[in-house]
């Protein structure tokens, strides 16, 4: 089955920096790349994905890679706020499921 | 319109006792998904629904949790005999875009604490 590595597991960050966090997959039939950021007490919130047939997507501050090649992807934060301040988590899918990274908890530095 | 939900927000039972978690998904959103996360971990696959199927239950742990869905709507998730390694938060997510990757979206989950 997938597996999914998603590093660093914390990121801290001065605001108004940016910040990056990448991923590798193991399945290279994942053709879906969500990434989904958690605030405390709340449910997994989609902020954005990709499929594997781009290699970039961009929504404001936030951007997402592909490179299916090498089986990684990363987000890209840019400007950082402290409304950034959350977990995040990659994901990858083949079909129907999807397999999680383990997260990463971003902290914005004021 | 109104998003995924799920019911208790909270629940603490003790050892032994059984325990049903209900998911109201995204109306119109035909698959639904169970997922569960421990503290401080990722989100752990438990079981997939299209309508009223399961084609895929390869993430219940044991025997003891099982799942349903009628109607293609609502689901619940059961777990008997609860231990306290069930101890978690359990999220539910429906999509419109079975068989296909489609944008998941998530209940705010429910948190179950096992005395």
């Amino acid at each position: 089955g997938e597996n999914v590595e998603q590093h660093p597991s914390t990121l801290s960050v001065q605001e108004g920096d940016s910040a990056v966090i990448k991923c590798t997959y193991s399945d290279s039939a994942s053709n879906y790349f969500p990434w989904y950021k958690q605030e405390l007490g709340k449910g997994p919130q989609l902020i954005i994905d990709i499929r594997s047939n781009v290699g970039e997507k961009k929504d404001q501050r936030i951007a997402v890679t592909l490179n299916k090649t090498a089986k990684h992807f990363s987000l890209h934060i840019t400007e950082t706020q402290p409304e950034d301040s959350a977990v995040y988590f990659c994901a990858a899918s083949v079909a129907d499921g999807l397999t999680f990274g383990k997260g990463t908890h971003l902290i914005i530095q004021p | 319109g109104a998003g995924v939900s799920q019911s208790p927000s909270n629940k603490v039972t003790e050892k032994g006792k059984d325990v049903e978690l209900r998911c109201d998904p995204i109306s119109g959103h035909t698959a639904l998904y169970w997922y569960r996360q421990s503290l401080g971990q990722g989100l752990e696959f438990l079981i997939y629904f299209q309508g009223n199927s399961a084609p895929d239950k390869s993430g219940l742990p044991s025997d003891r949790f099982s799942a349903e869905r009628t109607g293609g709507s609502v689901s619940t998730l059961t777990i008997q005999r609860t231990q306290q390694e069930d101890s978690a938060v359990y999220l539910c997510a429906s999509s419109f875009s079975p068989g296909r990757p489609g944008e998941q979206y998530f209940g705010p989950g429910t948190r179950l604490t096992v005395t």
